[in-house]
């Protein structure tokens, strides 16, 4: 079985730094992962996501992560946040021999970010 | 090209009550699927369908009942509501090698 955790359900920083955000997650076999981002009263929208190419991901909106096998995990960073970053975030993991297709979801439980002016 | 709608958006339910949550994807998607999202669990798997007349059970489906007659739509039913079942219910669908896409969701409040 899968399973995704997101280190930190609430992270603060000031408008200009890095953001972090942690994901590790546990598989059988090597997943897809993902990213999605919430803004208040909205849907999820995909950021970046990961099916075995390069390991480096570069997303939307500056963000990117990293996967890393021996470590289990797939942080989500990005250079200088802007106010307009301020949403919450989930980190998913797929397995890809589920049917030919990625459908299969576990999500993370998610972390909110706030951006400080 | 509207994506994925569902409807309500809000409702608000009396326990007992039963009802129907509307998802319609315009996409020619063959998956689709259902969620809940509640405060602190991230979302979880409800039903999902991997095609016309597939169905099949998530992580949390007790309590919820769905069909699959057109590729088009997913309605999710509830038959008996109880409070637990307060949330917010996202649909999402999702064509081949493709990241899923979700609808914004309808908030039910069970009273």
């Amino acid at each position: 079985a899968q399973s995704v955790t997101q280190l930190g359900s609430h992270v603060s920083v000031s408008e200009g730094a890095l953001v972090l955000l942690r994901c590790n997650y546990s598989s059988s076999v090597p997943p897809y992962l993902f990213w999605y981002v919430q803004y208040p009263n909205q849907g999820l929208q995909l950021l970046l996501k990961y099916t075995s190419a390069a390991t480096l991901v570069k997303g939307i909106n500056g963000f990117e992560a990293e996967f890393k096998k021996s470590e289990t995990s797939f942080h989500l960073t990005k250079p200088s946040a802007h106010m307009s970053d301020a949403a919450e975030y989930f980190c998913a993991v797929s397995d890809p021999n589920s049917g030919g297709s990625n459908y299969k979801l576990t999500f993370g439980k998610g972390t909110l970010l706030t951006v400080n002016p | 090209n509207a994506g994925v709608t569902q409807t309500p958006k809000f409702q608000v339910l009396k326990t007992g009550q039963s009802m129907t949550l509307q998802c319609a994807q315009d996409m020619n998607h063959e998956y689709m699927s259902w969620y809940r999202q509640d405060p602190g669990m991230g979302l979880r798997l409800i039903h999902y369908s991997v095609g016309a007349g597939i169905t099949d059970q998530g992580e949390v489906p007790n309590g919820y009942n769905v069909s699959r007659s057109t590729t088009e739509d997913f309605p999710l039913r509830l038959l008996s509501a109880a409070p637990s079942q307060t949330s917010v219910y996202f649909c999402a669908s999702q064509g081949p090698n493709q990241p899923q896409h979700f609808g914004d969701g309808t908030r039910l409040s069970i009273l």
